[in-house]
C-alpha cells in the first residue's frame, strides 16, 4: 500500500490564484481530514470527512473548500489564495472515528507559499 | 480549543526513560487518549492510544490515571531519534480530532 499520498509537495502561488491540493489513500479508510501547520505551531484542523459524500468544517475552514466523491480521494481547494494561507498542509486518514479505528495515518505534506 | 494540556518542552538524557505528561481533566467516559509525534517537518506518526487500562506497544507505554484525568507517555530508552514534538489528543465533538501545541522533547546526548 502507498498509504496516504499528497500532491504537489511544493507549490508557490500568487495572491488571488486558486488551486487544489490532492490527497489520496489506498487503505479503504472512511475518515479523512486536512490540517494546516504554520511555522513553530501545532496542527489545525481545516475540514474532515467521515465518508464519501459527507464533509464538515474543522477549526479553520474559511478560504477552503472540500469534496469527497470517492472513498479514496479528498481534495482541498483554495478559492483565492492569500499570504495568510502560507503553510504546510497535511492530509490524514483513519479506518473510522471511534476507539482504535481513529488511528490516523498522515501524508508527507504539501508546502504552500502564497506571495 | 484542544482539550489537553502539555508542557511546551522537556529534556531527557539519551538512554533514560522519557516521561511525557498530559492533562485531560474534561475527558468523557468513553473517549480515548491518543498520542502522536512529529519528527521535524514530517507528517505526524501515531504512537499509542488507550481508554482506561495501561497500554504498551513496541514504541511506548501509556499510563492512564484511575480517574482518567491525566496520562503519561513513556519512552523506555530514549534515543536521539526520539527528538520530536509529542501530541496528546482526545476527540472533540463527534468526529473531530484536534491537535494542541504538544511537547517538544529534546534528547540530550
Amino acid at each position: 500500500n502507498a498509504g496516504v499520498t499528497q500532491t504537489p509537495k511544493f507549490q508557490v502561488l500568487k495572491t488571488g490564484q486558486s488551486m487544489t491540493l490532492q490527497c489520496a489513500q489506498d487503505m479503504n479508510h472512511e475518515y479523512m481530514s486536512w490540517y494546516r501547520q504554520d511555522p513553530g505551531m501545532g496542527l489545525r484542523l481545516i475540514h474532515y470527512s467521515v465518508g464519501a459524500g459527507i464533509t464538515d468544517q474543522g477549526e479553520v475552514p474559511n478560504g477552503y473548500n472540500v469534496s469527497r466523491s470517492t472513498t479514496e480521494d479528498f481534495p482541498l481547494r483554495l478559492l483565492s489564495a492569500a499570504p495568510s494561507q502560507t503553510s504546510v498542509y497535511f492530509c490524514a486518514s483513519s479506518p473510522g472515528t471511534s476507539g482504535s479505528l481513529y488511528t490516523q495515518y498522515f501524508g508527507p505534506g504539501t508546502r504552500l507559499t502564497v506571495l | 480549543d484542544a482539550k489537553t494540556t502539555q508542557p511546551p518542552s522537556m529534556d531527557c538524557a539519551e538512554g533514560r526513560a522519557a516521561n511525557l505528561p498530559c492533562n485531560h481533566s474534561t475527558i468523557s467516559g468513553n473517549e480515548y487518549v491518543y498520542w502522536y509525534r512529529q519528527i521535524h517537518s514530517q507528517g505526524p506518526q501515531y504512537i499509542i492510544h488507550g481508554l482506561k487500562n495501561n497500554e504498551t506497544n513496541e514504541m511506548a507505554s501509556l499510563i492512564i490515571t484511575e480517574d482518567r484525568k491525566s496520562s503519561t507517555l513513556i519512552l523506555p530508552h530514549a534515543t536521539l531519534r526520539d527528538t520530536a514534538v509529542y501530541y496528546c489528543i482526545v476527540r472533540v465533538g463527534d468526529d473531530k480530532i484536534i491537535f494542541g501545541k504538544g511537547t517538544r522533547l529534546h534528547i540530550l546526548p
